[in-house]
């Protein structure tokens, strides 16, 4: 059953130490996304990617890196410079095909400072 | 720039009324327009989606949406809520797909309590 596996389920962060989130997808979609979820704010959308090898800041980018190697992975670091890391992590991929297929999303990663 | 405001946070409804959901869009174009649903500690699932065509949607779990133009609008309903649809709700906006990607900006959510 193709779909969108995000790693961990919930992760902890101790002062100073980078975090990587891992997301991997079947889908065989080219394009994956990083959105960052805080209470009543919605969506923000981190990083974007349409291709291997390419990928693109977003709205929030600041204190995140990523990167695309392979077509199906798309892992996000949140590093010791993102000074609010605690929040709710979604991965989520698209078909190139165009605007009208919709973002598939994962289930999330949560992520709490310790 | 697009936007979309939900502008109830939290909604209350009894099992077997009705529901309707608001969602006002900003955007300079024809938009594509969705609705996601999620759960407690989950990912998002899209009810539905429009384009173009049938300004009346039809989506699953028997959910359906009204783009309006006019008001710039694209409601959520559904005829009867059961207590399985509990949950959060989110509105988006997506522009045209561009290099590669396509820009979704997501509404903040309106909270589903369903009460027996």
């Amino acid at each position: 059953d193709g779909g969108i596996t995000q790693s961990p389920k919930y992760l902890f962060r101790k002062e100073g130490q980078n975090v990587t989130l891992s997301c991997e997808q079947n889908l065989n979609h080219d394009a994956m996304y990083w959105y960052r979820q805080d209470p009543g704010q919605g969506l923000r959308l981190i990083y974007y990617s349409q291709i291997v090898n390419d990928f693109q800041k977003g709205d929030i980018a600041e204190g995140y890196s990523v990167s695309r190697e392979k077509k199906e992975s798309f892992p996000l670091t949140v590093t010791s410079a993102q000074k609010n890391p605690t929040a709710f992590y979604l991965c989520a991929s698209q078909t190139g095909n165009g605007g009208n297929q919709p973002q598939h999303f994962g289930d999330g990663t949560r992520l709490s400072i310790l | 720039a697009q936007s979309v405001t939900q502008p109830d946070i939290h909604i209350t409804v009894s099992e077997g009324a009705s529901l309707e959901l608001r969602c006002n869009y900003s955007y300079g174009a024809t938009p594509y327009l969705f609705w996601y649903v999620q759960s407690p500690g989950q990912g998002l699932q899209l009810l539905l989606k429009y384009f173009s065509g049938d300004t009346l949607v039809q989506g699953i779990k028997g959910f359906e949406a009204e783009f309006k133009r006019s008001q710039s609008s694209f409601n959520l309903r559904k005829p009867s809520v059961h207590w399985s649809d509990a949950a959060e709700y989110f509105c988006a906006v997506g522009a045209g797909w561009s290099g590669g990607y396509q820009k979704v900006t997501f509404g903040t959510g309106t909270k589903l309590q369903v009460i027996p």
